[in-house]
């Protein structure tokens, strides 16, 4: 059974880093994409980035790019997102899902990370 | 970016009764768009895909239509598990794009 698995609950000041993270299993880790999905509080969903396990290939949605980084290790088959330095309006619940490719739709979804950035 | 409209925001609906939510693209998708349902407090779950391909476990109640910039998911019976916040997904060019969503609730 394909599942992926995502890190606890974060509570974080703004400016601090952060690294959330969505392991898989059931299935070959490295030879499917990643995808990572942002839903603010009652809003709609957007894509973030994707990454290529298996080697790594990453690629970022314009509004994203820079403000976050995405990685993986498929030695413990397992994909993060990570922020340097989290801003207030990055509060909000974090997914990710599976795909068969880079501009596909999103099979298997983990079951969320809620990130709050608050002073 | 392709922008992804969808409408009603919210639809009224009793059980028993069909249901049918629209969606439409900024520009043509082909046939490369996707429904998923999201439950208060769960992850979305992929419906549809390839505009009106089932995916695994999706009852046939559920069906989607259209082709290029709009597109249709329509509910013909509705049960009491399927009310839902519905997205529709283009996923032709990158970056992938949602709709606003639409939400079922029970009249």
């Amino acid at each position: 059974e394909v599942q992926l698995v995502q890190s606890g609950a974060e509570v974080k000041k703004p400016g601090e880093s952060l690294k959330i993270s969505c392991k898989g299993s059931g299935y070959t880790f490295a030879t499917y994409w990643i995808a990572w999905v942002r839903q603010k509080p009652g809003e709609a969903l957007e894509l973030i980035g994707i990454i290529y396990p298996g080697d790594a290939d990453t690629r970022y949605s314009p509004s994203f790019q820079g403000q976050v980084t995405i990685s993986a290790d498929k030695s413990i088959s397992t994909a993060f997102l990570q922020w340097s330095s989290l801003k207030g309006s990055d509060t909000a619940m974090y997914y990710c899902a599976r795909t068969v490719g880079p501009i596909y739709h999103f099979e298997f979804w983990g079951q969320g990370t809620l990130v709050t950035a608050s002073s | 970016e392709i922008v992804m409209t969808q409408s009603p925001a919210t639809l009224s609906v009793f059980p028993g009764e069909r249901a049918t939510l629209s969606c439409r693209a900024s520009q043509s998708v082909s046939g490369d768009l996707a429904w998923y349902q999201q439950k208060p407090g769960q992850a979305p779950r992929l419906l549809i895909y390839g505009e009106s391909t089932r995916a695994t476990g999706t009852p046939a109640r559920f069906s989607g239509s259209g082709s290029g910039t709009q597109f249709t998911l329509t509910i013909s019976s509705l049960q009491s598990e399927d009310f839902a916040v519905y997205y529709c997904q283009q996923y032709n060019k990158w970056p992938q794009t949602f709709g606003q969503g639409t939400k079922l609730e029970i009249k």
